[in-house]
């Protein structure tokens, strides 16, 4: 199993959808979780860290699941500026090695 | 201090010939990591240090790979002999981690090397 797994998509959704995505995990040692953001032909920029207790910063909400060893990311009222591709990223075991799936692509249509 | 920069940000060379990135961290940041990124895919971690000493290098790297951070500051990814499968965005981020605190990565805008 790889360490982290997303589904690269795309995620093609309309103005105004709610999407969901999630990222497996497979080190259940992790106690940090992170989502970046990735814009076409840009640097990664930190979208949200993962709590244990959920985090939600607008019409973002990020949850983590140990039991199940993912982690989710909820945009509600999507806009065409949400079009991007969604990095989730965990350090390696116990290091401070931080590895990065291989992202989803999200589409927001209008 | 605007962020990470890179430079090279374009750099165009034959197979065989060596090329240099260097990338300037966050002055106050202790943690500095490379990674490499292709088409369609995640970045892929190369290596990184906590101030000058290198803690790991990823074993997918060949001995054609070197990376410094002499003074613990600025840092160069060599790359020798270069193959047409090096062509990809080298990525550079700093983080500061401290006793307590999330490691959260800050980019530069990354160096594309082309393989011809």
């Amino acid at each position: 199993r790889k360490e982290v797994e997303q589904d690269p998509g795309p995620f093609n959704v309309p103005e105004g959808a709610t999407v969901a995505f999630n990222c497996t995990y497979s080190n259940s040692a992790s106690q940090s979780f992170f989502w970046y953001r990735q814009d076409c032909r840009k640097e990664p920029k930190l979208l949200m860290s993962v709590y244990s207790s959920g985090n939600e910063d607008g019409r973002f909400t990020a949850q983590l699941n140990r039991a199940s060893q993912y982690i989710s990311l909820l945009i509600r009222d999507s806009k065409l500026s949400d079009s991007a591709t969604y990095l989730c990223v965990l350090p390696l075991y116990n290091t401070d090695k931080l590895i990065f799936g291989t992202g989803t692509r999200l589409q927001v249509f209008p | 201090d605007t962020g990470v920069s890179q430079n090279p940000r374009h750099k165009i060379t034959k197979r065989g010939q060596n090329v240099t990135f260097r990338c300037d961290p966050i002055s106050e940041h202790n943690r500095l990591y490379w990674y490499r990124q292709t088409l369609g895919q995640g970045p892929e971690f190369l290596t990184y240090f906590q101030n000058e000493a290198q803690l790991e290098k990823s074993r997918l790297l060949s001995d054609r790979f070197s990376a410094e951070r002499p003074k613990g500051s600025f840092s160069t990814l060599e790359i020798q002999r270069t193959e047409q499968g090096d062509s990809a965005m080298y990525l550079c981020a700093s983080s500061f981690l401290g006793s307590s605190g999330a490691n959260v990565l800050t980019f530069g805008a990354g160096s594309r090397l082309t393989v011809l």
